[in-house]
């Protein structure tokens, strides 16, 4: 079974700072996404970054981008230039694409500094 | 373009109770499945569909039932509701994989069981 783990239950930094949230995961697939998923207090699930494990390149979108380093089953997430609004718990997920959707990590706490 | 929509957004129970979360997607999508998520933890699998009439359990099915008469809905059932089952309730959707496979979620529904 594939696991996901994220080592980090609570991340803090300043306003205007980069952080990077880490996440490792194990499957025997090579071929396979993986997504960071951003979870306010509203609990709502907001879809962060996709990687496709096929692509070598990192995925980006504006100030979030990944270190995908698929031998070391690495996945973390940067946020650069950290604003009050990207405060809330982030989940990294895996999945093989098939119906039986998600394993999520337990997620990291972020929280931002003014 | 409603995504995937669930009612009740709140509930209350009391033990020995059923009741049944609804799940409603109009995005055409093959796969549905439902989640749970408990304090501390990430989102973790209930059940799923591939399809119409084609369901299966997750990592936690016990004490849920589901069908999928048809492709847009994925309704879940307790059938006697215990204080265990006291969690944040989200339902997803997806299509096959492919070039730009994605995982929509509904906005939750908050399950408490007295």
């Amino acid at each position: 079974a594939q696991t996901v783990t994220q080592s980090q239950p609570e991340m803090s930094v300043q306003e205007a700072e980069t952080v990077t949230l880490s996440c490792t995961y194990d499957t025997s697939e090579s071929d396979y996404y993986l997504f960071w998923y951003k979870q306010p207090p509203s609990r709502q699930m907001i879809l962060v970054i996709r990687q496709e494990a096929y692509k070598q390149q990192n995925a980006t979108e504006n100030r979030f981008s990944v270190n995908f380093q698929k031998a070391a089953k690495s996945f973390s997430l940067k946020i650069s230039d950290s604003q009050l609004g990207d405060a809330a718990m982030y989940f990294c997920a895996y999945t093989g694409g098939g119906a039986d959707g998600l394993t999520f990590g337990k997620g990291t706490h972020l929280i931002i500094q003014p | 373009n409603a995504g995937v929509t669930q009612t009740p957004k709140f509930q209350v129970l009391k033990t020995g109770q059923s009741m049944t979360l609804q799940c409603a997607q109009d995005m055409n999508h093959e796969y549905m499945s439902w989640y749970r998520q408990d304090p501390g933890m990430g989102l973790r699998l209930i059940h799923y569909s591939v399809g119409a009439g084609i369901t299966d359990q997750g990592e936690v099915p016990n004490g849920y039932n589901v069908s999928r008469s048809t492709t847009e809905d994925f309704p879940l059932r307790l059938l006697s509701a215990a204080p265990s089952q006291t969690s944040v309730y989200f339902c997803a959707s997806s299509r096959s994989r492919g070039e730009v496979y994605t995982i929509y979620f509904g906005e939750g529904s908050w399950l408490t069981v007295v």
